[in-house]
């Protein structure tokens, strides 16, 4: 079983459509989490940090369920911008610790 | 926008040739990475630095090599390269530990 797993998706939505991306962890020691965007072709590029309380940053929501051992992204009103790659990456307890899932595609039509 | 450089940004060459790619940053991070990603693939870490003269391995065993003379530069050099070594490299620095990472464009190597 691989550390961090996601839905590769690709995940078609049309402008303005709500979507979320769950991405699981199996190591329960893990310590903190980020979600990454990156473009086709780019480098990956921080996104949001996932707190326990959850935190929002305009569109984007991101929520932690430590007992379940995963972490989500929300995003709301999609814009054409939004089309890229997600990552879900996963702190194990330093910087040389992380795990980066493989990414869920979004592609956000007009 | 993050300060940190990879050259070159394409590179093409030949099985056996010796190559550096370059990574600067001017941001002052102590810790800087070396990570390795295949096209829709994982990033998996090749070399790590906690700061000048401290470098280690990553996770992913790598026939590169890496040094650390100054803060805010981070070449990988690959020896003899084989086609086996075609990938995208990406250089990374970070000012914690927790894993707020800043990315460089990256380094696309092609080897025939």
């Amino acid at each position: 079983r691989k550390e961090v797993e996601q839905d590769p998706g690709p995940f078609n939505v049309p402008e303005g459509a709500t979507v979320a991306f769950n991405c699981t962890y199996s190591n329960s020691a893990s310590q903190s989490f980020f979600w990454y965007r990156q473009d086709c072709r780019k480098e990956p590029k921080l996104l949001m940090s996932v707190y326990s309380s959850g935190n929002e940053d305009g569109r984007f929501t991101a929520q932690l369920n430590r007992a379940s051992q995963y972490i989500s992204l929300l995003i709301r009103d999609s814009k054409l911008s939004d089309s890229a790659t997600y990552l879900c990456v996963v702190n194990r307890g330093s910087a040389r610790q992380l795990t980066f899932g493989s990414g869920t595609q979004l592609t956000v039509l007009p | 926008e993050a300060d940190i450089y990879q050259t070159p940004r394409y590179l093409v060459i030949g099985t056996g040739k010796k190559i550096t790619l370059e990574c600067s940053q001017t941001m002052g991070h102590d810790k800087m990475y070396w990570y390795q990603q295949d096209p829709g693939m994982e990033l998996h870490l090749i070399h790590y630095s906690y700061g000048v003269n401290s470098t280690e391995k990553g996770d992913l065993s790598s026939e590169s090599t890496v040094s650390r003379i100054r803060t805010e530069h981070f070449p990988l050099t690959l020896e003899s390269a084989r086609p086996s070594h075609t990938s995208q490299y990406l250089c990374a620095s970070s000012a914690r530990e927790t894993g707020e990472l800043f990315f460089g464009e990256g380094s696309r190597l092609t080897v025939l």
